[in-house]
């Protein structure tokens, strides 16, 4: 089974900033937070990943409370291109946990 | 980053035959992974290809149903045999360079079995 939980679905208005949840609570002291989206009829896209502190890239910021039990994945300016399904995925490092389990994820939508 | 190719992108196929899947990737890679995503569902992994050992399958994937090869670090199959409708699905290469590092994704392969 996956160890995160996402909310099914969401919706951001076009300009505005996505906050997407995730809960990780079981997460283990070396293993990793990633988030991947996949947008209609493609394969997953790698956006970010971090462990403890907070990181941001060309593409969104990842923010992960103190105790790594949750983290939320920020998109600073939505747009339509953004509507997509968003998948938080919890990974280790060790030699043999190299492989992605993909839960539900969240479906954004992207409103005009 | 990497280009991963996979062919063919997609097919049509009557049950009771198979069909094999290729990726191909631009550059050397030490970890391969197959996904399976059925209609509306998530991915699955079906195993993990390494070059110059067999594929490790995941519960509920067996080498029978999946055969797998990885004749080197830039190249894999994976053939979905005796196919059934319930084996419509997409099929997704992924590759790993090693480490703690991205996975890259191929578009993926749609299988139609009728």
């Amino acid at each position: 089974d996956a160890k995160t939980t996402q909310p099914p679905s969401m919706d951001c208005a076009e300009g505005r900033a996505a906050n997407l949840p995730c809960n990780h609570s079981t997460i283990s002291g070396n293993e990793y937070v990633y988030w991947y989206r996949q947008i209609h009829s493609q394969g997953p896209q790698y956006i970010i990943h971090g462990l403890k502190n907070n990181e941001t890239n060309e593409m969104a910021s990842l923010i992960i409370t103190e105790d790594r039990k949750s983290s939320t994945l920020i998109l600073p300016h939505a747009t339509l291109r953004d509507t997509a399904v968003y998948y938080c995925i919890v990974r280790g490092s060790g030699a043999g946990s190299y492989q992605l389990t993909f839960g539900k994820g969240t479906k954004l939508s992207v409103i005009p | 980053s990497a280009v991963i190719s996979q062919k063919p992108s997609r097919d049509i196929c009557q049950r009771g035959t198979s069909l094999t899947i290729q990726c191909q990737v631009d550059s050397q890679v030490t970890m391969m992974f197959w996904y399976r995503q059925q209609p509306g569902q998530s991915l699955t992994l079906i195993a993990t290809a390494n070059q110059g050992s067999e594929a490790t399958y995941e519960s509920g994937f067996v080498i029978d149903k999946f055969p797998i090869s990885r004749p080197n670090l830039t190249f894999s199959t994976l053939t979905v045999s005796n196919m059934s409708p319930e084996d419509s699905s997409i099929y997704l290469c992924s590759v790993d360079f090693g480490g703690i590092g991205e996975l890259f994704f191929g578009e993926g392969s749609r299988l139609t079995v009728l």
